[in-house]
């Protein structure tokens, strides 16, 4: 089935030790989307890619970076995690036309000791 | 700034009522309306959506109403049964803004047996 695919789906790492989150998608999606959830929380979008036009939000900060090396495929890069960055880990796809839903991965919880 | 918000946190539901959760949204240049099921440790699971130009969708046990006037949405979950049990968010999309979505914060529904 076509689908989101987030791997791992769990990942501890040491506070400053860099740490990359992959996602995949078989939907031929455009769009991809990186969110950060915390517990209790709604996803906060950290940035998105229209095509390979990066798209950044203004809040994101600069220790999280994103590579879209092929349609299919996308990164989040954490370079120097923090304990605050601990977190569940989200990526969407759609559609670049309408109806605008966003397929989401199971997610990746980060955890950082 | 432009916002999604939610009025209950937690909703109780005997299992075989009806669900109610409730959604308030800011920005009238929203277009449309996803609402999404998130069981924990996974990922947000579309439910239903919805477009500005209708006031009313129904699905399979599911029913979302939307009312301009008074920028509120609503999901009805009919029959509740125990696999209903997970956080309901709600998310609009306004394609001024880039079609991004804004997720309210989200309602978490326990259904008693």
């Amino acid at each position: 089935d076509a689908m989101v695919i987030q791997n791992p789906r769990y990942q501890v790492t040491q506070f400053g030790k860099p740490v990359t989150l992959s996602c995949s998608q078989t939907l031929n999606h455009n769009v991809m989307y990186w969110y950060q959830q915390k517990s209790s929380q709604a996803p906060k979008l950290l940035f998105h890619y229209y095509d390979k036009d990066f798209n950044n939000e203004a809040d994101t900060p600069d220790n999280f970076q994103s590579r879209r090396p092929n349609t299919s495929f996308c990164f989040l890069d954490i370079r120097s995690p923090g304990l605050g960055d601990a977190a569940m880990y989200l990526c969407a796809s759609r559609e670049d036309r309408g109806p605008y839903e966003q397929y989401f991965g199971p997610g990746t919880r980060l955890t950082v000791t | 700034g432009e916002s999604v918000g939610l009025h209950l946190p937690t909703l109780s539901v005997q299992e075989g009522d009806n669900s109610i959760i409730n959604c308030a949204y800011s920005n009238s240049a929203s277009d449309y309306f996803i609402w999404y099921k998130q069981e924990s440790g996974k990922g947000p699971q579309f439910i239903i959506d919805i477009r500005s130009n209708m006031d009313k969708r129904q699905g399979q046990r599911v029913t979302v109403l939307l009312n301009k006037t008074v920028k509120h949405l609503s999901l009805q979950i009919a029959a509740t049964q125990p696999g209903d049990s997970a956080v309901y968010f709600c998310a609009e999309n306004a394609e001024a803004a880039g079609n991004k979505l804004t997720f309210g914060g989200g309602t978490r529904v326990l259904v008693k047996p």
